[in-house]
């Protein structure tokens, strides 16, 4: 099945700066590539997500860029504010056409 | 107004308890999913119904039984309770499968 990979577990950056997490994946026909943003007691909210036919996405401060070759994608997220604090998982829809999310990475925005 | 609401927020019972979660979505999506977030986060589907039928099913204690009355609903069933099925259960939907997900906020399971 597939498996995703997701790094770093935690990040911490100064406001404004930029952030990027990564991911890889194992299944090669996986096609779809969401990322979730989870606030504390609240449910994942999607916020991006790529499809293999596309290398690059952007919504305003958001961005993700994905390597099928290598079976990496990242979310780049630009100008970072106190409310981007939050658990952001990534994840990866393959032949079993089913979600399999990566680990989460914890990013805090230090004011 | 809530797209994907789910009752109970929280369930606090003893083991060996049987106890009900319900789901309800309002975005009249064809696809909904069940998914148990551990204590690490680990986000890790368990069940997916499209058109009310069952269209996945991991390797799941089978004391977990979902049901799916109609396309917009989506409850699940867990009886005989154990201490490792305390974590956070979420309900998600979409337009069919390999689609954007919507999720709920969540019920916290906890088992005394």
């Amino acid at each position: 099945g597939e498996n995703v990979e997701q790094h770093p577990s935690t990040l911490s950056v100064q406001e404004g700066d930029s952030a990027v997490i990564k991911c890889t994946y194992s299944d090669s026909a996986s096609n779809y590539f969401p990322w979730y943003k989870q606030e504390l007691g609240k449910g994942p909210q999607l916020i991006i997500d790529i499809r293999s036919n596309v290398g690059e996405k952007k919504d305003q401060r958001i961005a993700v860029t994905l390597n099928k070759t290598a079976k990496h994608f990242s979310l780049h997220i630009t100008e970072t504010q106190p409310e981007d604090s939050a658990v952001y998982f990534c994840a990866a829809a393959g032949s079993a056409r089913q979600l399999t999310f990566g680990s989460g990475t914890q990013l805090t925005v230090l004011p | 107004d809530t797209a994907v609401s789910q009752t109970p927020k929280y369930l606090v019972t003893q083991m060996g308890n049987d106890k009900s979660i319900k789901c309800e979505q309002n975005l009249g999506h064809d696809t909904m999913y069940w998914y148990k977030q551990d204590s690490k986060k680990f986000l890790k589907i368990m069940f997916s119904y499209n058109n009310k039928e069952l269209i996945i099913n991991e390797t799941v204690p089978n004391r977990f039984s979902p049901k799916s009355p109609d396309k917009a609903h989506l409850n699940l069933h867990i009886n005989s309770l154990e201490l490792g099925d305390s974590a956070v259960y979420f309900c998600a939907s979409s337009q069919g499968q390999v689609q954007p997900q919507h999720f709920g906020d969540g019920t916290r399971l906890s088992i005394l």
